[in-house]
């Protein structure tokens, strides 16, 4: 059974690019979670979702971010004209069921503005 | 936003030696998770707490979670080169939506051969 699957690992862009990190949740979860890691700090959450649905959004700066989770497909964390203040590891997490069993997490996508 | 500190923050010690890592949070959690991270891989999780007092053992890392449910600590024994890494501690809030969790800060523990 495949873990959470996360690409690219890697991703440069330049200011004000777009980037587009996807996440495949494990077989069988619906529920998909994501985080950003500074350098040096722990995570931070950014959004949850569910299939079509956005629950919590909390985390998510106010512009230039969104997410979506579509009823087909990975889930993708969109950044909009990136800054380099967008530099982090993003992790995605994914369960079966809220309140289920604990979250696994994927290797990261670590983005890099130049 | 609830927060949840770690000590130390850093830790450098020598094979064989005995350490403790230390989570602290002004607020209560419904769970507590304990995650180890190597360079350039996502959090592995190592256990999971839930009863105020837990004690979970695994191998030779014993977790507590304290009575109020808003402490926990990592105890490692014997420590060994291969528990280097970045140790994270997750909370679950009470009144969260799904399993958001909040981070601590971490400790990057070095075990020197």
């Amino acid at each position: 059974n495949a873990g959470v699957m996360q690409n690219p690992r890697h991703l440069v862009r330049r200011r004000g690019q777009e980037a587009r990190l996807r996440c495949s949740p494990m077989k069988g979860h619906s529920h998909v979670y994501w985080y950003r890691q500074l350098p040096e700090e722990g995570l931070k959450f950014m959004v949850y979702l569910q299939k079509e649905n956005i629950i919590d959004e909390s985390g998510m700066p106010k512009e230039r971010f969104s997410a979506e989770f579509p009823k087909e497909g990975p889930s993708i964390l969109r950044i909009q004209q990136v800054v380099r203040g967008d530099s982090a590891a993003y992790f995605c997490a994914s369960s079966r069921e809220a309140g289920g069993p604990p979250l696994h997490f994927g290797n990261g996508t670590r983005l890099t503005v130049t | 936003t609830q927060l949840l500190e770690q000590s130390p923050q850093f830790l450098s010690i020598q094979e064989g030696e005995n350490l403790t890592v230390y989570c602290n949070s002004s607020s209560v959690f419904s769970s507590l998770q304990w995650y180890r991270q190597e360079p350039g891989e996502g959090p592995v999780l190592l256990v999971t707490v839930v009863t105020g007092g837990e004690v979970k053992k695994l191998k030779r890392l014993t977790f507590q979670f304290g009575d109020a449910r808003k402490d926990s600590s990592l105890h490692i024994t014997a420590a060994q080169t291969g528990d280097t890494g970045l140790y994270l501690c997750a909370g679950a809030e009470m009144e969260s939506s799904g399993d958001k969790l909040t981070f601590g800060t971490g400790t990057r523990l070095a075990v020197r051969p």
